[in-house]
């Protein structure tokens, strides 16, 4: 069964600083891995998608790498202002479709 | 286009009600799913239409716990006879076909059973 894990569970950082998030899974077999953000009471809003073919995606202060065979992820998020405040969470799809997720890691931008 | 909505976004039941929740999809996604998240938890997966033909229910919790989508758009998630633990927000996504499509998510339905 495929298990997704995020590492910090939480984050407190200054604004201006880069900082990385960290996703693993275990089960190789994947399409591909998405990065969501989620803000308190809202749904989720994509930020990047890596095809398992890919990787790396880049988007503005944003760039996700992906490395399937040892089943990991990663977010770098540069230069953190507040406004990025927010739950971030990552998905491995599944083949059969579904999405699994990790539990997420809180950040904290302080101004 | 607009993006998938939901509705209501909050309910709140009493044990034992029951209740139908709604996700209209992006127009054109021949996919939907339905996924639970819980407090301080990510998403989990429900059950996932290909336009009418529900392909995947492996994640439905338990028998009280049925959803449909009949003409392959509007689906409903319905629970019946509702248990405190079936509070959370309820997710639902839809996508294009194909293995590498993204799934486009709704602002969820928030329900709380008191």
């Amino acid at each position: 069964k495929q298990e997704v894990t995020q590492i910090p569970a939480a984050l407190s950082v200054p604004e201006g600083e880069n900082l990385v998030l960290n996703c693993s899974f275990t089960d190789s077999a994947i399409y591909n891995l998405q990065w969501f953000r989620q803000d308190p009471g809202k749904g989720l809003t994509s930020l990047l998608l890596i095809q398992s073919s890919q990787r790396e995606q880049t988007s503005g202060r944003l760039n996700a790498s992906l490395d399937k065979s040892s089943g990991r992820s990663t977010l770098y998020i540069a230069a953190s202002q507040p406004g990025d405040s927010a739950t971030y969470l990552c998905a491995v799809k599944e083949y059969g479709n579904k999405l699994v997720f990790g539990a997420g890691t809180i950040l904290r931008v302080k101004s | 286009g607009a993006g998938v909505s939901q509705s209501p976004r909050y309910k709140v039941a009493k044990r034992g009600q029951d209740v139908a929740l709604r996700c209209d999809p992006i127009s054109g996604h021949v996919s939907l799913f339905w996924y639970q998240q819980a407090l301080g938890q990510g998403p989990e997966f429900l059950t996932y239409f290909q336009n009418e033909a529900q392909l995947d229910k492996s994640g439905l919790p338990s028998d009280r716990f049925f959803a449909e989508r009949p003409e392959g758009s509007v689906s409903t998630l319905k629970i019946q006879r509702t248990q405190q633990e079936d509070s959370a927000v309820y997710l639902c996504a839809s996508s294009l076909p194909g293995a590498a499509s993204e799934q486009y998510f709704g602002p969820g339905t928030r329900l709380t059973v008191t």
